[in-house]
């Protein structure tokens, strides 16, 4: 079935620092991707997604290219801030009942 | 886009008694809602899925009977922890899908529950 696979945390960069975390996944034909965010004390929020191969996801500074032949969807920012300060979890489709199918979460911490 | 309400945001509750969670869809039709659990610093672990009208279909090592959960129409799904424990305290969150594989899921904000 599908999984996905994220790098593991915590991330911990300073202020402006170049992010990426890595997310690869395994899947019966082309799903769609997504990357959640969670803040503290909430619940998920879609960050960004990608529904076909070569798509680049974008939000808040954040992007994600939906790359087929790594199968790899790993989420990018040029210039983090604080407030980006979250658990990230990457997500696919699988299994029944329209589930999605989430990454352990990486953990990023930016300081100033 | 799409907003998922939860209610209440946290509880705190004596050992022994119930409480329900509800999760509202307020502007599409939730074909399915997922309920999930959450420990400090880890990720989510889907407790069961429900889809509107029929019985939720539960993970592997989750009681159906302690955790019920009802789906009785297209925009709200509640779960009730019954006689609840220490051990149940926990961050649960849920979260709705329309119809079509690759939708997203909305999330609600998430119930804190402590159990004392």
């Amino acid at each position: 079935g599908n999984s996905v696979t994220q790098m593991e945390g915590p991330v911990t960069l300073s202020e402006e620092a170049f992010l990426t975390i890595n997310c690869t996944y395994t899947a019966t034909g082309y799903p769609s991707l997504f990357w959640y965010v969670q803040y503290p004390g909430e619940g998920l929020q879609l960050l960004l997604k990608a529904t076909k191969a070569d798509d680049k996801g974008s939000n808040k500074g954040f992007e994600a290219t939906y790359r087929k032949e790594t199968t790899s969807f790993h989420l990018e920012k040029g210039s983090v801030q604080v407030s980006d300060s979250a658990v990230y979890f990457c997500a696919l489709p699988g299994g029944g009942y329209n589930k999605l199918i989430f990454g352990a979460g990486t953990r990023l911490a930016v300081h100033p | 886009g799409a907003v998922v309400s939860q209610h209440p945001s946290w509880v705190i509750c004596k050992s022994g008694t119930s409480v329900k969670i509800e999760c509202r869809s307020l502007d599409f039709q939730a074909t399915t809602m997922f309920w999930y659990r959450q420990f400090p610093k880890q990720s989510l672990m889907l407790m069961a899925t429900s889809n509107e009208g029929s019985k939720a279909t539960y993970e592997q090592g989750v009681e159906k009977d302690k955790f019920l959960i009802n789906h009785a129409s297209l925009t709200l799904s509640t779960l009730t922890v019954t006689s609840a424990h220490p051990e149940d305290s926990s961050f649960y969150i849920c979260s709705a899908r329309g119809q079509g594989r690759n939708t997203e899921a909305f999330f609600g904000q998430g119930t804190r529950l402590t159990v004392v």
